[in-house]
């Protein structure tokens, strides 16, 4: 099993709907998650970090976390043509060792 | 949030030869990491530089092929040795506080011809 988990996408929405992208993660102890958006031949650009149960909101954007269940997730509401990028969720794994391991990213495309 | 400068920014080498990729950060932070992506892919762990001591290295990835230096809290380098045509990538210096938020700089392209 990965140590963080998403679907690949292509994820298409249509402009003005609600994208929702998810991720699992295998590290019971993790506490830090954290949302980076990469668009094309461009670096991680950090968009949302969560790190209690519960929702966390920042503009259009909404982080959901529920650690009993391992699992985050992002929400884009009012999805924009310019939201469309690679999503990719970031776990912090292992607790005292503190190194940042990245699920595969999912590819978010919104329809103009 | 830390800025972080990478450099060079791409180059193009020849196979057997060495590269040394330079991260800066502007302020004092506690971790840095270096990553590679290949095309298309997600990001890969290669190694946590840990200063004034040997980097921690994942799975799959060495130190004779992978030196890392980190001679003070805001500089590290990454070389990659001997390098081979399978070695093109993108690599990432990222950096911030212990199990808080951490930053890219805008990478390094490599492609090894």
């Amino acid at each position: 099993q990965k140590e963080v988990e998403q679907n690949s996408g292509p994820l298409s929405v249509p402009e003005g709907a609600i994208a929702s992208l998810n991720c699992t993660y295998s590290d019971r102890v993790s506490q830090s998650f954290f949302w980076y958006r990469q668009y094309s031949g461009k670096s991680p650009e950090l968009i949302m970090s969560i790190y209690s149960n519960g929702d966390k909101e920042d503009g259009r954007f909404t982080a959901q976390l529920n650690k009993a269940s391992q699992y985050v997730s992002l929400l884009i509401r009012d999805s924009q043509p310019s939201d469309s990028a690679t999503y990719l969720c970031a776990v912090n794994i292992g607790g005292a060792t503190n190194k940042l391991i990245f699920g595969t990213g999912t590819l978010l495309a919104v329809q103009p | 949030s830390a800025v972080i400068s990478q450099k060079p920014s791409r180059d193009i080498c020849q196979r057997g030869t060495s590269l040394t990729i330079q991260c800066q950060v502007d302020s004092q932070v506690t971790m840095m990491f270096w990553y590679r992506q290949q095309p298309g892919q997600s990001l890969t762990l290669i190694a946590t530089a840990n200063q004034g001591s040997e980097a921690t290295y994942e799975s799959g990835f060495v130190i004779d092929k992978f030196p890392i230096s980190r001679p003070n809290l805001t500089f590290s380098t990454l070389t990659v040795s001997n390098m081979s045509p399978e070695d093109s990538s993108i690599y990432l210096c990222s950096a911030g506080l212990m199990n808080t938020e951490a930053f890219f700089g805008q990478g390094t392209r490599l492609t090894v011809v």
